[in-house]
C-alpha cells in the first residue's frame, strides 16, 4: 500500500515571495504519478502539476514547480511570486501506473497555504 | 469543454435514509472515481469504475455501492444512512494518462 506524508499542515506567505510545501511518500512501485492539487474554498479540487515517476526532469507550470527527488521519495511543491488567489488547501496525491487505465489517488492530510499581504 | 458535473451539490438527509449522487465525467473519459472527504479522515477513496466495471475499492462499508452506466455516468448509493456519513463526496474522471480532473462535489449533510 502507498501513503503519502504532508507534515507541514498549515503555511503562511506573504504577497510575491516564495514558498515551498512538503511532501514524502512510500511505495514499493516503480512507475507511478505524483500530483499536487489545489482546494480553494469553493471546494473544487484543481490539478495544479503533475510528475511522472520514469521521469528525471521536474516538472514545471508557470509559478509552480516541483522538486521530485525519487530515491528520496520526496516530491516538493515551490510557489513562487505567490498570489492572494494561491490561498487555499494543498493536496500531495499519488497515483500507481495501470497499462492502459487509471488508477486510484492516495492523498496526503493537506498543507493550508495562506497568503498574505 | 466541460468538466465533470456532479449533482446535487448540496443534500440533506435523515439517519436510516438512503442517497444517490451522480457524476458525469469529461467527455471521451471512461475512469470515473469517487472520494469521500471528511475534516477527520480527510480524502479517502471509495471505488473506480472503467467501462461499466468496478476495478477498485476502497475500504468502506457495503453500504456504499456505486456503478457506471454505458455512456460513462455513474452513481453512488449510500444506504442507511449515518451521522459520520456527512461529508463531501468527489467524483474524479480520467483518461489513460492517470490525470484525474474533479467536479466540485455534493456536500452531503445527515441529520
Amino acid at each position: 500500500a502507498q501513503t503519502v506524508t504532508q507534515s507541514q499542515p498549515e503555511m503562511s506567505v506573504q504577497e510575491a515571495e516564495t514558498v515551498t510545501l512538503s511532501c514524502t511518500y512510500d511505495t514499493s512501485e516503480n512507475n507511478y504519478y505524483l500530483f499536487w492539487y489545489k482546494q480553494p474554498p469553493s471546494r473544487q479540487m484543481i490539478l495544479v502539476i503533475r510528475q511522472e515517476a520514469y521521469k528525471q526532469q521536474n516538472a514545471t507550470e508557470n509559478r509552480f514547480s516541483v522538486n521530485f527527488q525519487k530515491a528520496a521519495k520526496s516530491f516538493s511543491l515551490k510557489i513562487s511570486d505567490s498570489q492572494l488567489g494561491d490561498t487555499a488547501m494543498y493536496f500531495c496525491a499519488f497515483m500507481k501506473h495501470n497499462t492502459g487505465t487509471a488508477s486510484k489517488l492516495t492523498f496526503g492530510t493537506g498543507t493550508r497555504l495562506q497568503v498574505t499581504l | 469543454k466541460a468538466g465533470v458535473t456532479q449533482t446535487p451539490r448540496y443534500l440533506i438527509k435523515t439517519r436510516g435514509q438512503q442517497v444517490t449522487l451522480s457524476c458525469s465525467p469529461i467527455s471521451g473519459h471512461r475512469s470515473v472515481s469517487w472520494y469521500q472527504q471528511t475534516p477527520g479522515q480527510g480524502l479517502q477513496f471509495l471505488f473506480e469504475y472503467f467501462s461499466e466495471t468496478q476495478r477498485n475499492k476502497g475500504n468502506f462499508p457495503g453500504r456504499f455501492s456505486g456503478r457506471q452506466f454505458s455512456n460513462s455516468r455513474s452513481e453512488m448509493n449510500v444506504s442507511t444512512l449515518e451521522l459520520g456519513d456527512s461529508a463531501l463526496y468527489l467524483c474524479a474522471s480520467s483518461l489513460v494518462t492517470g490525470e484525474a480532473f474533479f467536479g466540485q462535489g455534493t456536500r452531503l449533510t445527515v441529520v
